[in-house]
């Protein structure tokens, strides 16, 4: 199965502030179809998740401009331009080139 | 909108069995894949399972291989978990999730999509 670690573990930021998540896989996740199959995700407390992400760096709709994805192959990450109280919560890097998709470990974001 | 519901969850002793239901709504349900993921208490997120649109084809995590059934009703708009000889660390709530762009390539490759609408969940406890 293919390993995604992300860091760090958990983030506390100050509201309007930047934040920054990484997430590594133990393979590349681009595809011969030339698309590279990583998401993001953000639960908040007590809910569901909810895609933030897809295909690194397309943002699903009705995510805020402030949130944006980059990378490729293996090194990936998630930015949040000006932090907002109710971004809180925790984040999770997905693939799904292969079969299991799996899950990063998650990165709790919590504000100042 | 898109509305997925489950229910079916609970307290359940090791070895008995469960059936977990998902009911969609709000889109063309026999279009879509779709997904199980489970996250035990305080954890992350795992993936349990997949089926097509059409209930031809279904994978399983190996951790659940053999045990859990996935089917679905596309005339009822409803998904179900068999999930049969229950452990402890099958504890977890139950989402479905709903695939934007799962495929099979000419090559027999299955190709998962974001999961793109997720249900509010079900908790299974698996506890003598």
């Amino acid at each position: 199965d293919i390993v995604m670690t992300q860091t760090p573990l958990s983030l506390s930021v100050t509201p309007g502030q930047p934040a920054s998540i990484s997430c590594k896989s133990s393979q590349s996740l681009l595809h011969s179809d030339g698309k590279t199959y990583l998401y993001w995700y953000l639960q908040k407390p007590g809910q569901s998740p909810q895609l933030l992400i897809y295909e690194v760096s397309n943002q699903f709709s009705g995510v805020p401009d402030r949130f944006s994805g980059s990378g490729s192959g293996t090194d990936f990450t998630l930015k949040i331009s000006r932090v907002e109280a109710e971004d809180v919560g925790v984040y999770y890097c997905m693939q799904s080139i292969q079969l299991p998709p799996t899950f990063g470990g998650g990165t709790k974001v919590e504000i100042k | 909108q898109v509305q997925l519901v489950e229910s079916g969850g609970g307290v359940v002793q090791p070895g008995r069995s469960l059936r977990l239901s998902c009911a969609a709504s709000g889109f063309t349900f026999s279009s879509y894949a779709m997904h199980w993921v489970r996250q035990a208490p305080g954890k992350g997120l795992e993936w349990v399972a997949v089926i097509s649109y059409d209930g031809s084809n279904k994978y399983y995590a190996d951790s659940v291989k053999g045990r859990f059934t996935f089917s679905r009703d596309n005339s009822k708009n409803t998904l179900y978990l068999q999930m049969n000889s229950l452990r402890a660390e099958d504890t977890a709530v139950y989402y479905c999730a709903r695939d934007s762009n799962f495929r099979i390539t000419i090559f027999g490759v299955v190709i998962i999509g974001s999961f793109d609408y997720w249900g509010q969940g079900t908790l299974v406890t698996v506890s003598s």
